[in-house]
């Protein structure tokens, strides 16, 4: 079973911290994704990255930063937090290959972020 | 732009009823279809994927269902339980990206 890990469930911030959330995943997937999920918005995607160093950025990229320097393990930095970015995380990893048909997206758990 | 819509927004039916959740999506180029299952305050659930090659796609009480040309998904459900109570996302992979729509809010009562 592929898993994907989020080194938080709950997170709270205060305004202009630097925050840093990890995503850990255990199959050898070549693409990761940050997402955030907010009522009424849906999913959005803030970066993804399809190999270890590399990174583009999603629809919603401003505010925040990503590191991707081991193949298991993408993190998503927020350099200074405010309180619009008070949201739900998710981290999400496919196998390989940017437009394979055979790519099924497993997300991690989810990490609540309210930053105050 | 690919745009997912997903109809209707919410729904709640009494148990053991057998029930059908849509997905259509504007642009017929995609490379898969993927239905998830989210509880609140938890991550996405996969349950079904679709390759673009597919009609169709079975698992327990689950089929969900793929007509490109037309830009629509059914999930169909059977014999409905409380347990089912959730929110049903679909996702579709265009070029580089997947685009989901904002999901049906699922309740089934006892």
């Amino acid at each position: 079973d592929v898993k994907v890990t989020q080194s938080s469930r709950y997170l709270v911030k205060r305004t202009g911290e630097k925050v840093f959330l990890e995503c850990v995943q255990d199959m050898d997937h070549e693409n990761m994704f940050w997402y955030r999920q907010d009522p009424g918005l849906g999913l959005r995607l803030i970066y993804f990255s399809y190999d270890v160093k590399m990174k583009e950025k999603g629809d919603i990229p401003e505010g925040y930063s990503v590191s991707r320097e081991k193949k298991e393990r993408f993190s998503l930095i927020l350099e200074s937090a405010s309180t619009n970015q008070t949201s739900m995380y998710l981290c999400a990893s496919t196998q390989s290959g940017t437009t394979s048909s055979y790519n099924e997206q497993f997300f991690g758990p989810g990490t609540r972020l309210t930053v105050l | 732009k690919q745009e997912v819509t997903q109809i209707p927004a919410a729904l709640s039916v009494p148990e053991g009823e057998n029930l059908v959740l849509n997905c259509s999506f504007t642009d017929s180029a995609i490379y898969n279809l993927q239905w998830f299952r989210q509880d609140p305050g938890k991550g996405l659930t996969s349950l079904l994927l679709i390759q673009s090659s597919q009609r169709e796609q079975t698992s327990g009480r689950l089929n969900a269902s793929l007509d490109k040309s037309s830009g629509r998904s059914t999930l169909y459900i059977a014999a409905s339980q409380p347990g089912d109570s959730a929110t049903y996302l679909c996702a579709v992979l265009g070029t580089y990206k997947y685009i989901f729509g904002t999901g049906t809010r699922l309740k089934v009562l006892a």
